[in-house]
């Protein structure tokens, strides 16, 4: 069936770095958009932006530009997001996300489970 | 950026009432419209996509509906106590931003 199942928690102190894994499996990893998205505490959902699996092609959201990195590893169905410089508001549950569109459509799912990031020094 | 901006933030309803939330973009988005719920401890739902069409497995209680190029409408018909959660607008037309979410309580 399909799934999305990301990494594990983790903390992490302000200025540094965190990358997160999403494995997708039940589908063809190379045919849909993947994304990611967050939700901090009080906070509403915020998109991070995608990756093309197909080509590793990135579009990510404005407010991120320049301190998101996301990518994929097409021989083991996994994509990954790094965010650099982190502060405090970066705290937050973030999730991997397929866009069954194939397209750009926002189509979310499934869902990652989430990964809790943490930071605080 | 296109910016989203949903009605009310927060709203107290009885079971088996009629809820309605709006939600207005900034620019005109081309139908390019979803509606998500989440409930605490869980992933987000896509509830129905392109305004109207409600993803598999929907309740037909919820529908969606465009009242302009910029005003959209979710509306939960007889609300169920497996309805509570809060509830979010996206459009899709440039990049992708959701509106800042609508959090559903039972009164």
């Amino acid at each position: 069936q399909l799934r999305m199942v990301q990494s594990g928690a983790e903390v992490r102190k302000p200025g540094s770095s965190v990358k997160i894994s999403c494995k997708a499996s039940g589908y063809t990893f190379t045919k849909y958009f993947l994304h990611w998205v967050r939700l901090a505490p009080g906070q509403g959902l915020e998109w991070l932006g995608r990756v093309n699996p197909y080509n590793g092609d990135t579009m990510y959201a404005q407010k991120f530009q320049g301190r998101v990195t996301m990518t994929r590893d097409t021989s083991i169905t996994t994509a990954y997001m790094e965010l650099k410089r982190m502060t405090s508001d970066d705290t937050a549950m973030y999730y991997c996300t397929r866009d069954r569109g194939a397209s750009l459509r926002g189509w979310f799912d499934p869902w990652g489970q989430g990964t809790q990031v943490t930071v605080s020094s | 950026d296109i910016q989203m901006t949903q009605s009310p933030s927060s709203l107290s309803a009885s079971i088996g009432d009629r809820v309605t939330i709006t939600c207005r973009a900034s620019q005109d988005i081309t139908g390019f419209l979803n509606w998500f719920q989440h409930k605490p401890g869980t992933a987000p739902r896509l509830l129905i996509f392109d305004v109207s069409n409600l993803e598999a497995g929907v309740p037909s209680r919820f529908t969606g509906r465009s009242d302009s190029e910029t005003d959209f409408t979710l509306t939960i018909n007889n609300l169920q106590p497996e309805d509570i959660a809060t509830y979010y607008c996206q459009q899709y037309d440039d990049a992708i931003t959701f509106g800042q979410g609508t959090r559903l309580e039972i009164k």
